[in-house]
């Protein structure tokens, strides 16, 4: 059964760089994503917002809203995936999910059918 | 940006039928997922391609969608399926429905 586990900084300035990790145990990195929910108090919708999912081939996709800070990667052991999220803000503060994304190709649709325990991020001065 | 509409929240007696809808442009044409997420947890797959159950996931939990609207239907609903519920479908993006609370009165 695969396992996931995301880790992360915790905390985070504003205008800085966000780097999380996902580690993946009895499973083949096939598709995967992140996933965030804002997190906080005075946070009045915390509901599910999708960032980008990298296949095993390391090509990824990335929500059109945050294409331009975003990146995720592969490592080359194919058993952790990164996402970095530069240039920050208190919008930023949520809790990120990583989750494996099966895709069935022919009818263009997909599920979220694991998910990791999440990791609270704070950005904050 | 292709968008999916959930009520915020359902109210629903024990035994009875919930459903929650997610409305979006021909959403019947596409395929959706439901999520289930209760506080200080992971979302829980419920439902995907529409009707389908993953394994452990309870019979009462079943689903629709035609025209523009996908329901999730939860029969003789129990105390423990009072969470919040996410709709979830794959434009050229991968969309996410607002959620409903689901209260078990």
């Amino acid at each position: 059964q695969v396992q996931l586990q995301e880790s992360g900084p915790g905390l985070v300035r504003p205008s800085e760089t966000l780097s999380l990790t996902c580690s993946v145990s009895g499973d083949s990195i096939t598709s995967y994503s992140w996933i965030r929910q804002p997190a906080g108090k005075g946070v009045e919708w915390k509901g599910l917002e999708w960032i980008g999912r990298i296949y095993g081939s390391g090509i990824s996709n990335y929500n059109p809203s945050l294409k331009s800070r975003v990146t995720m990667s592969l490592d080359t052991s194919k058993t952790q995936f990164s996402l970095i999220m530069t240039s920050v803000t208190a919008a930023d503060t949520a809790v990120y999910y990583c989750a494996r994304d099966t895709i069935h190709y022919r009818t263009s649709s997909n599920w979220f059918d694991s998910w990791g325990q999440g990791t609270p991020v704070t950005v904050s001065s | 940006s292709y968008e999916l509409t959930q009520p915020p929240s359902v109210s629903v007696s024990p035994g009875q039928t919930a459903s929650i809808t997610c409305s979006g442009n021909e959403l019947g044409d596409k395929y959706v997922s439901w999520y289930q997420q209760k506080p200080g947890h992971s979302p829980v797959l419920v439902l995907y391609q529409n009707t389908r159950r993953p394994s452990g996931i309870p019979e009462r939990f079943s689903g629709s969608n035609s025209g523009s609207t996908a329901t999730l239907t939860i029969s003789g609903t129990q105390a423990m399926d009072e969470a919040d519920y996410y709709c979830q479908a794959w434009d050229d993006s991968v969309v996410f429905g607002g959620g409903t609370k689901l209260t078990v009165l």
